[in-house]
C-alpha cells in the first residue's frame, strides 16, 4: 500500500463542474502540498498547507490532520484546468512522498 | 520568483553514454532534488543534496551520481546510460520547511 493514496486517478468532467480530487495518506507530516502538472512535465506548486483551508482564484485545497485526509477542489472548471494534480507530503529531513497523481480532463 | 531551470527539455543519447542533466535554481536555496517520473510509478527520489559538496542518496541512486560544486547548481550524472534510464527527469529546490520549486523537466529517451 502506498503511503500517499490519491482518488480518483482518472477524472473527465465538462466545462462549468465542481471538481473534488481526494488525498489519504498513512505517515506523519509536516505538509501537505498539492501540485500541477501539465502536458509537458513542468511542475508548478499550487498550495502548500498543514491545517486548515487556503484559497487561491478558483482552487481551494483542505486538510484534515486528525482523519489524515486533504482535498483539492476546483471551482467553475475549465479546459485550461486539464493536467495531472499531484499530492505530495512532506515528512521533514527534505523527504516528500507524492502520490500517483490524478490526470484531470475537462471538456468543453 | 524562484525559478529552476533545466537545461534541455528532450534529450536523446545512446546506451552506454556518459549523460550530464544540469539544474540551476536562482533563489539561493539549500537544497536541491533530481527526481525521476515513470508511469504508474510517479516521482522517485534519486538524490539530493542540502548543501555545496554535499549529497543524499534517494530511494532509487544506482545508476545515477550528483555534483553540486556551486550553491546553485545540481548535475544528475548517468554514468553509462542504459535503456531503463529513459525516462522524465525532475529537479527541485527547496529553502527548507518544506517548499519546492520544480523545474520543467528533461524527457530523456536511451536508445
Amino acid at each position: 500500500k502506498n503511503e500517499v493514496e490519491q482518488s480518483p486517478q482518472n477524472l473527465t468532467a465538462q466545462e462549468g463542474e465542481f471538481i473534488t480530487i481526494n488525498c489519504s495518506y498513512s505517515v506523519g507530516i509536516s505538509a501537505l502540498h498539492w501540485l500541477q502538472q501539465h502536458p509537458g512535465g513542468g511542475i508548478v506548486s499550487l498550495f502548500m498547507l498543514s491545517s486548515g483551508k487556503k484559497k487561491h482564484g478558483r482552487l481551494i485545497a483542505t486538510i484534515n490532520i486528525q482523519e489524515k485526509h486533504s482535498s483539492l477542489h476546483i471551482t467553475a472548471s475549465h479546459p485550461r484546468d486539464s493536467a495531472v494534480y499531484i499530492c505530495a507530503v512532506y515528512q521533514g529531513a527534505q523527504k516528500l512522498v507524492f502520490g500517483q497523481g490524478t490526470r484531470l480532463t475537462i471538456n468543453p | 520568483d524562484v525559478k529552476v531551470t533545466q537545461s534541455s527539455r528532450y534529450l536523446v543519447k545512446r546506451t552506454g553514454e556518459k549523460v550530464f542533466l544540469e539544474c540551476v535554481q536562482d533563489m539561493d536555496h539549500e537544497n536541491m532534488f533530481w527526481y525521476r517520473q515513470d508511469p504508474g510509478l510517479g516521482l522517485r527520489l534519486i538524490y539530493f543534496s542540502y548543501d555545496v559538496k554535499m549529497k543524499e542518496k534517494g530511494d532509487i541512486p544506482e545508476g545515477y551520481s550528483v555534483s553540486r560544486e556551486k550553491k546553485e547548481r545540481f548535475s544528475l550524472i548517468l554514468e553509462s546510460a542504459s535503456t531503463n534510464q529513459t525516462s522524465m527527469y525532475l529537479c527541485a529546490s527547496s529553502p527548507g520547511l518544506g517548499g519546492y520549486t520544480f523545474g520543467s523537466g528533461t524527457r530523456l529517451t536511451v536508445v
